[in-house]
């Protein structure tokens, strides 16, 4: 998973405070893909972004989840009023621009909510 | 978002033996990926698969690419207790200068030493 860099890897927050989880993506890369996973189970998608665009966010809860990819400066997930529910892995993932680029994932971050 | 149907969903295998899962669609892809993850780790790029019929080889892992472009297969040969883990496929769209990737279920899989 050497490139993408996710942190910080674990996060405890209480319920009704914000979490921020960050990414910085391979060197060279513009795209970013946000997932959730919860344990014994797949990847789901949550947002795809681009330098200052977002592309696709059909995946992320309307309410509460917003998703940002500087122009400088890593990407940015961030739940605001974090309930038990969203305690979860999230994973980011970065790809080349262009068709066929496969994406490479970062170690993620664990979060934890009390 | 729409998942691949990945089997099998499990499988426990004893050390030596050879692994076949597989992924299938009711769409066609332009790109199919396998990717395997630890545990408490981010999934890592296993083998990538660009054209159908394309048989590629990394190690002791083969892939293919189907011809409908529906579909691919990976095998493992001799497994090793360290090919522990799971296994996701994922198949790859492009159109309107943006790429579309759907995810496997994943595949669990357990080796007896």
């Amino acid at each position: 998973n050497a490139g993408v860099m996710q942190n910080p890897r674990h996060l405890v927050r209480r319920r009704g405070q914000e979490a921020r989880l960050r990414c910085s993506p391979m060197k060279g890369h513009s795209h970013v893909y946000w997932y959730r996973q919860l344990p014994e189970e797949g990847l789901k998608f949550m947002v795809y972004l681009q330098k200052e665009n977002i592309i696709d966010e059909s995946g992320m809860p309307k309410e509460r989840f917003s998703a940002e990819f500087p122009k400088e400066g890593p990407s940015i997930l961030r739940i605001q009023q974090v309930v038990r529910g969203d305690s979860a892995a999230y994973f980011c993932a970065s790809s080349d621009r262009g068709p066929n680029q496969p994406q490479h994932f970062g170690d993620g971050t664990r979060l934890s909510i009390l | 978002g729409q998942q691949l149907n990945q089997s099998p969903q499990s499988m426990f295998i004893q050390e030596g033996e050879d692994v076949s899962m597989n992924c299938t669609s009711s769409s066609i892809f332009n790109t199919w990926l396998w990717y395997k993850q630890d545990p408490g780790e981010g999934p890592v790029l296993l083998i990538a698969l660009y054209k159908a019929g394309e048989l590629t080889s990394n190690g002791r892992l083969t892939a293919q690419f189907g011809i409908t472009r529906k579909d691919s297969f990976l095998n493992i040969s001799a497994s090793i207790p360290s090919d522990v883990g799971i296994y996701f496929c994922a198949g790859l769209t492009y159109s309107g200068g943006y790429q579309k990737v759907t995810f496997g279920t994943g595949t669990k899989l357990q080796v007896i030493p």
